[in-house]
């Protein structure tokens, strides 16, 4: 089973700073690897895909860069809404397999 | 617009049963592969089963294996997993998802599975 692991597990930063969050395989999942944004009570949301492409309607400040084992996505300048959970999927191998999640929340 | 709409959770006591459903519309269900992923309470997401379009290929966690069956009904666009044998670690919110073969590209709201005496 791959496993993902995702770094921090909790980020505090104010609105307009730059986040970056981090996600490790254990074995290369080549660039087969999807983010998903979570706001409480509701169902994940497809943030990027293939590592890298932005799904319809995210906007540009959201963008996911890596391949092989490890990769990044970054919010350029928070807003308001972007306060919540953001995991990484691996659609390389089954089972499928999801990280852990970074919280990113309100210094 | 696509739709997926989950229903049948609710408490069930250890070794229980359940079948939870999805019904999907705004798109040709039998053409998709479809998913269920859950997520227990407070917890991350962890991927269930798969099913392929005409329902003749499916997959499955370890930890559901033997336990949990995905089946699918085109003719009534909709998505069922019946789930015998319920242990505590099967609480939950359960979402079915619909696949693009790289990515989730929509989801349910969820239902809650419950499993406590």
């Amino acid at each position: 089973e791959i496993v993902l692991t995702q770094s921090p597990v909790t980020l505090s930063l104010s609105p307009g700073e730059r986040a970056t969050l981090s996600c490790r395989a254990s074995q290369s999942v080549g660039s087969y690897l999807v983010w998903y944004q979570q706001k409480p009570g509701q169902a994940p949301r497809l943030l990027i895909y293939d590592a890298s492409n932005r799904a319809t309607g995210i906007p540009a400040r959201f963008s996911g860069s890596g391949s092989g084992t490890d990769f990044t996505l970054t919010i350029s300048s928070l807003e308001p809404e972007d306060f919540a959970v953001y995991y990484c999927h691996q659609r390389s191998d089954w089972p499928l397999t999801f990280g852990g999640g970074t919280k990113v929340e309100i210094k | 617009e696509v739709q997926l709409v989950e229903s049948g959770g609710g408490l069930v006591q250890p070794g229980g049963s359940l079948r939870l459903s999805c019904a999907a519309s705004g798109f040709t269900f039998s053409g998709y592969w479809m998913y269920w992923v859950r997520q227990a309470p407070g917890k991350g997401l962890m991927w269930v089963s798969a099913i392929n379009t005409d329902g003749s290929d499916t997959n499955y966690a370890d930890s559901v294996k033997g336990r949990l069956t995905i089946t699918r009904d085109n003719a009534k666009n909709t998505l069922y997993l019946q789930m015998n044998s319920l242990r505590a670690e099967d609480t939950a919110v359960y979402y079915c998802a619909r696949d693009t073969g790289r990515y989730f590209q929509h989801w349910g709201q969820g239902t809650l599975v419950i499993v406590s005496s």
